[in-house]
């Protein structure tokens, strides 16, 4: 049964520097989505994105975040210049044309 | 803001018997509902979704919802140690979920 991955399983980093994560979306499909799950809290939406578009981000997703969709596979999140309070499990899902969302195993990022 | 409200438990009921999840939200334009299974420190692994109202049943597990009350449930059946995990709440909104801070269950032997 095909997966949603992700890549890698656990990141550290410096404060101030820019990580990339990583995601291979399921190959039939169209939607994609980044949340994160600060340890014991709810899991927040990030950003969606459709036909090479952001088409739905939250307040979360400022300025220091970008997503993009480099080939026909892989789908990144970038954090351009990371702070403590982002470290968190991110996710990567994606969906097909029908409503329900499907998630890769996640990235653990922590900034020291 | 939408919400999606769920009691954190623990939840502990002993193996073979039924656990009982709750949920309500806000949004009572809300359409698409989910139940998510979280094993500690893994992703949410889809279980359930439910779109009418009623009950919809998959195996041991039913999801129940009220969209004039605002409330969406789940029962799982015959519990096994295995279903023992935080179970998640979400609600679609025009493209992200909105998601319960989650149920933990503890299925006892």
């Amino acid at each position: 049964e095909p997966e949603v991955t992700q890549t890698p399983s656990h990141q550290v980093t410096q404060m101030g520097q820019e990580v990339i994560l990583r995601c291979v979306p399921i190959s039939n499909h169209l939607y994609f989505y980044w949340y994160r799950q600060i340890l014991g809290q709810k899991v927040e939406f990030l950003v969606s994105f459709y036909n090479n578009e952001i088409s739905e981000k939250s307040e979360i997703f400022d300025d220091q975040f970008s997503v993009e969709r480099p080939d026909g596979s892989n789908f990144t999140l970038k954090i351009r210049s990371t702070k403590l309070e982002d470290s968190a499990m991110y996710f990567c899902a994606s969906r097909p044309q029908g409503v329900a969302q499907y998630f890769g195993p996640g990235t653990r990022l922590t900034v020291l | 803001q939408k919400e999606v409200e769920q009691n954190s438990g623990p939840l502990s009921v002993p193996e073979g018997a039924i656990a009982s999840l709750n949920c309500t939200y806000s949004d009572r334009v809300s359409q698409s509902f989910f139940w998510y299974r979280q094993y500690s420190g893994k992703s949410p692994e889809l279980i359930m979704s439910i779109y009418s109202n009623g009950d919809k049943e998959d195996g041991r597990f039913t999801a129940q919802l009220n969209k004039a009350s605002q409330y969406v449930s789940l029962l799982i059946r015959d519990s096994q140690p295995s279903d023992s995990a935080t179970y998640l709440c979400a609600v679609l909104g025009s493209y992200q979920l909105t998601f319960g801070k989650g149920t933990k269950l503890s299925v006892i032997p």
